[in-house]
């Protein structure tokens, strides 16, 4: 199976800051990777697929970029309702397999 | 307006079986792919299955392997799982997720879930 790694596991921030989570995959997986969010109590939220391609409807502060292992998700401004989950996904191969995800909260 | 709500979950005794539906609106649910997702209490996502949209295709996680069947009526825009010989690490809330037209590789759409404990 292929291994996802996520870091930080969890990251304090304030409104306004800027955030990159990382994503490693433990082989070359291309750019088939998708991003969720995941707030308190709510299913989770598909934000970017093929590592980059931004969702219709999806804020243009957040974006991702990356192929072949390293991958790399951006907010460039946090607002409040962004403190939430940030999962990666492969879907090179099955099973697909998430990262252990990233808890964003407030400073 | 896509709906997907799963139900069916509750308290099940290990080696228990329990039949997980999730009904599908909003979309043409014969022509795409669906899935199952699970997430244990305070864990992260753990794909568990997913099938294709005639139903022709299925794929499972080791983890479930021989123990869960995932199915579809497309006649009822309704997936299902079934879960046989539960046990205690199959506690999760279990999410049934919209794919695209020929796989699950991307979750556009998902339900609320239903929780499954597992416990004697």
């Amino acid at each position: 199976d292929i291994q996802m790694t996520q870091s930080p596991s969890s990251l304090s921030a304030s409104v306004g800051d800027r955030l990159t989570i990382t994503c490693q995959a433990s082989q070359d997986i291309s750019h088939f990777l998708n991003w969720y969010q995941q707030k308190p109590g709510e299913a989770p939220k598909l934000l970017i697929d093929d590592a980059s391609n931004l969702q219709t409807g999806v804020p243009s502060r957040f974006s991702g970029s990356g192929f072949g292992t390293d991958f790399t998700f951006t907010i460039s401004s946090l607002h409040p309702e962004d403190f939430a989950t940030y999962y990666c996904q492969q879907y090179d191969d099955l099973p697909y397999t998430f990262g252990q995800g990233t808890k964003l909260d407030v400073k | 307006e896509v709906q997907l709500a799963e139900s069916g979950g509750g308290l099940v005794q290990p080696g228990g079986s329990l039949r997980l539906p999730c009904a599908a609106s909003g979309f043409t649910f014969s022509s795409y792919a669906m899935s199952w997702v699970r997430q244990a209490p305070g864990k992260g996502l753990e794909w568990v299955s997913s099938i294709s949209a005639s139903g022709g295709n299925t794929y499972y996680a080791d983890s479930v392997k021989g123990r869960f069947t995932i199915s579809r009526d497309n006649s009822k825009n309704t997936l299902f799982l079934q879960m046989k010989s539960l046990r205690v690490e199959d506690t999760a809330r279990y999410y049934c997720a919209k794919g695209g037209f020929y796989d699950s590789s991307r979750l556009y759409n998902w339900g609320q879930g239903t929780l499954v404990t597992v416990s004697s």
